[in-house]
């Protein structure tokens, strides 16, 4: 079992719907999660972090937690092709500070 | 403000060849975190320095090596590459504590032929 496992994608979506991410992390001693971007050749870019149960939201972006069912997720409303990119789910132990990532979900918003 | 920079931005080297990657983090943060990224999938943790000791090491062979620098800077060498090292290489920097993300580099993407 992966310790980070997301979507397999690839997640096609219109323009203005509402995107949805899902990620799932196997270390119920995690403690940190993070949401990144990812544009085709270029670096990781955080857009949220969620480090407590419910939800965190951020202008488009809602990040939600469930510690219990160990699960995370990313909701993007009002979805824009400019969206159209890799997203990565980051998990931290806190007692190690590295970041585990799942291998990325594409989504892709449709005009 | 200037972010974290990483250098150089693009690399070949030959099978055998050893290479050093370098980086430098966000001013006031104090440590440094390397991360490999293969094509189609996410980064993998090799390295965390903090006030120029080892913190982490992620499951990669001997032959890679980092170190962090006085002023917060840090080398990731690579020694005997192989194909499989070609990879864009990420540096990360960070607070050490707190509830702070981290902030990724442009990368170094090696290419090993």
């Amino acid at each position: 079992q992966k310790e980070v496992e997301q979507n397999s994608g690839p997640l096609s979506v219109p323009e203005g719907a509402i995107a949805s991410l899902n990620c799932t992390y196997s270390d119920r001693g995690s403690q940190s999660f993070f949401w990144y971007r990812q544009y085709s050749g270029k670096s990781p870019e955080l857009i949220m972090s969620i480090y407590s149960n419910g939800d965190k939201e951020d202008g488009r972006f809602t990040a939600q937690l469930n510690k219990a069912s160990q699960y995370v997720s990313l909701l993007i409303r009002d979805s824009q092709p400019s969206d159209s990119a890799t997203y990565l789910c980051a998990v931290e132990l806190n007692s190690a500070r590295q970041l585990t990532f799942g291998s990325g979900t594409q989504l892709t918003v449709l005009p | 403000d200037a972010g974290v920079t990483q250098s150089p931005t693009h690399l070949i080297k030959t099978r055998g060849q050893h290479v050093t990657l370098r980086c430098s983090p966000i001013s006031g943060h104090k440590s440094v975190s390397w991360y490999q990224q293969v094509l189609g999938q996410g980064p993998q943790f090799i390295f965390q320095y903090y006030e120029k000791e080892e913190r982490g090491r992620g499951n990669f062979p001997d032959r890679f090596s980092a170190r962090q620098f006085p002023n917060y800077s840090s080398e990731l060498n690579v020694n005997a590459l192989l194909l499989g090292d070609s990879a864009l290489y990420l540096c990360a920097s960070s607070h050490i504590t707190g509830n702070y993300g981290y902030t990724f580099g442009s990368g170094t993407r090696l290419t090993v032929v």
